[in-house]
């Protein structure tokens, strides 16, 4: 069973930076594009970030693109984001997801870690 | 970048009806769309992918239809448990994007 934990959320002010980690358990890790994937406080799901299997490749929402890095350890099976120049509106709920080739769309899905952006 | 379109905003329904849910592509997205179902506090669920194919353990009574920028979700006999907000997202790319959900209610 694939599980995927985030971790790394909390408040931050305006203009800080925050690094998510997702630790994904129970697949082959470098097998499958991972992605990030926000919701802002009773808003709808945004795409933020997508990284290829090998980590060679990476693709970015127009809103976070020059401000987050995506990144992959394989070896530690944990997918990372790394966020700076923080803004009010990238509060949200952020999941880390998986694709999988059958679907090839995002099949799992962690449980999501709140960071908010506030003074 | 490909926009995701859905109607309606809001859909107020029964236990035992047939709805319908729109989503429209800006443009051709060929057959990659899906469909995901959210409840409060949860991670969204993946119910239809390749615009018609039912994703593993989803009933039967969902199914999706469509191809190029028009698409439909449909629910053939609403059931309690189906109450919750219905989001299309196009994977034509890797930009993938999202509509802006359907809120099904009693």
């Amino acid at each position: 069973e694939v599980q995927l934990l985030e971790s790394g959320g909390g408040s931050v002010q305006p203009g800080g930076s925050l690094r998510l980690s997702c630790a994904a358990s129970g697949s082959t890790f470098s097998s499958h594009a991972m992605n990030w994937v926000r919701q802002g406080p009773g808003k709808g799901l945004e795409w933020v970030s997508t990284i290829t299997g090998g980590g060679d490749t990476t693709y970015y929402a127009d809103s976070v693109r020059g401000r987050f890095t995506i990144s992959r350890d394989n070896s530690k099976n944990t997918l990372y984001l790394q966020m700076s120049g923080l803004r009010a509106e990238d509060t949200a709920v952020y999941y880390c997801a998986r694709v999988t080739a059958a679907a090839g769309t995002i099949v799992y899905w962690g449980q999501g870690t709140l960071v908010t952006v506030s003074s | 970048d490909i926009q995701m379109t859905q109607s309606p905003y809001t859909l107020s329904a029964s236990v035992g009806d047939r709805v319908t849910i729109t989503c429209r592509a800006s443009q051709s997205i060929s057959s990659w769309l899906a469909w995901y179902q959210q409840k409060p506090g949860k991670a969204p669920n993946l119910l239809i992918y390749k615009a018609s194919s039912l994703q593993s353990g989803v009933p039967s009574r969902f199914s999706g239809s469509g191809s190029g920028t028009e698409f439909t979700l449909t629910i053939s006999s609403l059931q309690p448990e189906d109450f919750a907000t219905y989001y299309c997202q196009q994977y034509n790319s890797y930009s993938y994007t999202f509509g802006q959900g359907t809120k099904l209610e009693i």
